[in-house]
């Protein structure tokens, strides 16, 4: 079964960067789908942050455009969410998710894990 | 891009009881994809393809609708369909995935 699992710090400073893991397993990032970063805010708001295709390629929200980005090591079988100049508003939970064969659901989502922005 | 608006934003349901919530979307979308979470965990895909329940969604759920009005049905309300349900869709100009503000479905 394919499960997902994040990892990163859980405090970062206002204008740092943001790094967080996405560890895949049961299935190889390389083999299809999409692969994707979905955040939660305080509150519940859910908001798609863009995803790396298995073929490599990325797509970004044009809202973070600027602020992100999304790699892999295929060796290791993971994927990274990299956000730079955070502040106070991008506390969240962060998720990775597996996207469908064609853009649509998410059928597979990590347990998320929660990075507050703080001094 | 696609705002996805949710009502109720909060409702509540007598066991046995018919539910529906509704999802209204600002343009013409193809498909509704639907959610489950429960408090501390992560979402579940619960209904995709606007009508078709993910493996293991009890068949009380159906889903429906096209073009801007969507809804998600519970035939009769258990204690175990409390959660808050999610719509989300997908769309090309700009490429986007949007979700809505979230039903939060309690058991009364």
């Amino acid at each position: 079964d394919v499960q997902l699992q994040e990892s990163g710090p859980d405090l970062v400073k206002p204008s740092q960067s943001l790094s967080l893991t996405c560890t895949v397993t049961g299935y190889s990032i390389t083999s299809g789908y999409s692969w994707h970063w979905i955040r939660q805010f305080p509150g519940n708001k859910l908001e798609w942050m863009g995803y790396i295709h298995y073929s490599g390629s990325t797509n970004y929200n044009p809202s973070l455009k600027s602020r992100i980005s999304i790699t892999r090591d295929t060796s290791k079988n993971q994927f990274f969410l990299q956000l730079n100049s955070v502040t106070t508003e991008d506390t969240a939970t962060y998720y990775c998710a597996r996207g469908g064969l064609r853009p649509s659901w998410f059928a597979y989502w990590g347990q998320g894990t929660l990075v507050t922005v703080s001094a | 891009q696609i705002v996805l608006t949710q009502s109720p934003a909060i409702m509540s349901a007598s066991p046995g009881e018919k539910v529906t919530m509704t999802c209204s979307a600002s343009s013409s979308v193809s498909y509704m994809h639907w959610y489950q979470q429960k408090s501390g965990t992560s979402p579940k895909r619960w209904i995709y393809d606007t009508s078709k329940l993910a493996s293991g969604v009890p068949a009380r759920f159906s889903g429906s609708g096209s073009g801007t009005s969507y809804s998600l049905t519970i035939s009769s309300m258990e204690a175990e369909d409390a959660a808050t349900y999610y719509c989300q869709q997908w769309s090309s100009n700009p490429y986007m995935y949007t979700f809505g503000g979230g039903t939060k479905l309690e058991i009364k």
